[in-house]
């Protein structure tokens, strides 16, 4: 059981926008930034967004990030065969000391 | 370039022990919080521990029990985490992974990682 709830499931067509859900507490997401991952199939994640809403050099501007209240949110605008992926969000939680991840989200393209 | 190179994977009995090790380069470690992060076959990740610049300040996640401890050696770029009493339940890919900037802990660049595959 994670401490961020993402669902575990999205897809659309090639073009389409989709957005994944991020939701979590006044401990974490509440009061503290959060990153976007991508994990392409048997790689590493990767860095897709920053402090809620800023996008690493290189990751295109398709991508973009937001936040409000305890949620956050990716949204992936024209979306792309090559976006199929996981996606995880995380933050820091200041009552567990700790990073807390969402359980990750599979984007399937259609 | 930025590189994070774990190694020390590996099969092990359960109540077993292992070090992996995470040799950096093309950035000045003693200024980045690090991590570990771990992600069992088929499932999401999970973050293992962390630790300040200095060394000095240390995280958990709280099922690790005292099992494990993260250390990191400045002068060789290195950080490590020495893991005990390991069960089947810590099969899974180790990631280092950096902080995304000097004031936090969130991972921006993560190596490729290690496979720990606790099993009798």
């Amino acid at each position: 059981q994670s401490v961020l709830t993402q669902p575990p499931s999205a897809s659309g067509t090639p073009g389409q926008r989709v957005t994944i859900s991020c939701s979590g507490s006044s401990s974490n997401i509440g009061s503290n930034y959060v990153h976007w991952y991508q994990q392409l199939p048997g790689t590493a994640p990767k860095l897709l967004i920053y402090r809620n809403n800023q996008r690493p050099s290189g990751v295109p501007d398709r991508f973009s990030g937001s936040q409000s209240g305890t949620s956050a949110s990716l949204a992936i605008s024209g979306l792309r065969s090559e976006d199929e992926a996981d996606y995880h969000c995380a933050a820091w939680d200041g009552s567990l000391r700790g990073v807390v991840f969402g359980g990750g989200t599979k984007l399937t393209v259609l | 370039e930025v590189q994070l190179v774990e190694s020390g994977g590996g099969l092990v009995q359960p109540g077993g022990s292992l070090r992996l090790s995470c040799v950096t380069s093309g950035f000045t470690f003693s200024n980045y919080r690090m991590n570990w992060v771990r992600q069992a076959p088929g499932k999401g990740l999970e973050w293992v521990a962390s630790i300040k610049q200095e060394g000095t300040e240390k995280y958990y996640v709280d099922s690790l029990e005292g099992r494990f401890t993260i250390s990191r050696d400045n002068a060789k770029n290195s950080l490590s985490l020495q893991m005990n009493s390991l069960r089947a339940e810590d099969t899974a890919v180790y990631y280092c992974a950096r902080g995304y900037d000097s004031s936090g802990y969130l991972p921006g660049v993560w190596g490729k990682g290690t496979t720990v595959t606790v099993s009798s």
